[in-house]
């Protein structure tokens, strides 16, 4: 079946300091990513579309300049958290849709983020 | 929006039947639905593409209500590792950009 990876796991960084986390989809190509951030007991909220050799493209309210995303290639989407603050801390998940349409969404295992 | 979904949470003793709901403001091409365990990705159960559409997945099943916007998910004779919060996520009829949104969820706990 089709494989999002995601890492790392688990981050803890100090505030301030910027952090990439990865997503790569292992057996097909994704043309589009997308990257959520949950919250402890609340929902998945989408923060930004990823597109392959163009813009991400951010949800309202989400910084474009903190929250730096990029595509560089068919399988590969980073997300880089710039001067975090604790605030960001977060459980930070991408997904990608294999099929197109019809198919449902296969999420990385997430990335939990600490900033102290 | 975010789509509700209902209930908020629910318990269960193991084969038990168990009905969440999900409501969408917007008219809708898709609804998913999905498992999440602590701590992890969510898992894809199902979607449902079209009005009225009704699908199995073992035992979970799914209907969809394109008039009303409404989508339910049917768990029958519940097991233990049905344990998790249930999401639905939408895909809008229009100006969706193929984008998902997830709903409020739903706590699941299945007891023996």
């Amino acid at each position: 079946g089709a494989v999002v990876s995601q890492h790392p796991s688990r981050v803890i960084c100090k505030s301030g300091t910027s952090v990439k986390i990865e997503c790569r989809s292992l057996d097909f190509q994704a043309t589009t990513m997308f990257w959520y951030r949950q919250f402890p007991k609340q929902s998945l909220m989408l923060m930004a579309t990823s597109n392959e050799g163009s813009k991400a493209t951010y949800e309202q309210g989400v910084e474009k300049d903190k929250f730096l995303i990029n595509h560089a290639s068919l399988t590969l989407s980073t997300l880089t958290v710039t001067s975090a603050h604790p605030e960001d801390s977060s459980f930070y998940i991408c997904s990608a849709r294999p099929f197109e349409g019809s198919g449902g969404y296969t999420f990385g295992s997430g990335t939990r983020l600490t900033v102290v | 929006q975010q789509p509700v979904q209902s209930p908020q949470a629910v318990i269960l003793r193991e084969g038990e039947d168990a009905v969440i709901n999900c409501s969408s403001s917007k008219a809708l091409y898709s609804v998913h639905w999905y498992r999440q365990k602590h701590g992890e990705a969510p898992v894809f159960l199902m979607i449902l593409l079209k009005g009225g559409e009704q699908k199995g997945h073992e035992k979970i099943s799914a209907s969809f209500n394109e008039k009303k916007q409404q989508s339910s998910l049917y768990l029958t004779a519940s097991q233990l590792s049905y344990s998790g919060t249930y999401f639905c996520g939408t895909e809008p009829l229009t100006g969706g950009g193929n984008k998902l949104t997830f709903g409020t969820g739903t706590q699941l706990k299945v007891e023996l």
